[in-house]
């Protein structure tokens, strides 16, 4: 039973091309995350959803857009792949507010390892 | 969020306990202290969070200074498994805040 699941696991692909990255997570959180880990290993938001909702966009650039069908699933569509691209993207989910007041932590996906030639 | 300091590797031989500070001096009274891990080329993992008790769980032991501007998180039998960057977050209460990472610390664990 996968918390939080991603797909593909490894994504390899040439500049110019359109990809997408899919993350499902059967926890019934209501929050989800994006995450990218680049080549020195630094892990960085970029998006945040919250019941579907956009609520963190950080600085990425527009050729990224990020699509939540439904609570459970958080979709990255990346236009036109440029090199500085490459990196391992997270997928990550979290519960807003559990009963009695506490919260509980993230859960990240296995990650997708994309490679742009 | 408020920033946090770490030292950038340490070793801890097998069955030792590891001892990972961490200093946050500028943290808010709102602020919690949390720990993840990232085993190699894994997601992060969630392992402790706290305010200004001590806590404990089935994976570590988190002691807070009484004046909250550092932290230990202590791995009381550390493993080779345990071998991970260590990564200590200040963070507001809030269930979707997303995770601000550091550089982390480089554990390794030696036989």
């Amino acid at each position: 039973d996968t918390a939080v699941s991603q797909t593909p696991k490894y994504l390899v692909t040439q500049m110019g091309n359109d990809k997408s990255i899919k993350c499902e997570q059967n926890l019934g959180h209501d929050t989800m995350y994006w995450y990218k880990q680049d080549s020195k290993k630094f892990l960085k938001i970029m998006f945040s959803y919250n019941n579907k909702e956009l609520i963190i966009n950080e600085t990425v650039p527009n050729r990224f857009s990020p699509k939540s069908p439904d609570k459970a699933h958080l979709n990255l569509h990346i236009n036109s792949l440029e090199l500085g691209d490459s990196a391992v993207y997270f997928c990550a989910s979290s519960q807003t507010k559990l009963a009695g007041g506490s919260y509980n932590e993230q859960f990240f996906g296995p990650g997708t390892r994309l490679t742009v030639l | 969020d408020a920033k946090t300091t770490q030292p950038t590797s340490m070793d801890c031989a097998e069955g030792r306990a590891a001892n990972l500070p961490c200093n946050h001096s500028t943290i808010s009274g709102n602020e919690y202290v949390y720990w993840y891990r990232q085993i190699h080329s894994q997601g992060p993992q969630y392992i402790i969070h706290g305010l200004k008790n001590n806590e404990t769980n089935e994976m570590a032991s988190l002691i807070i200074t009484e004046d909250r501007k550092s932290s230990t998180l202590i791995l009381p039998h550390a493993t080779l498994r345990d071998t991970a960057v260590y990564y200590c977050i200040v963070r507001v209460y809030s269930g979707n805040t997303p995770l601000v990472f550091g550089k982390g610390t480089r554990l390794s664990v030696i036989a």
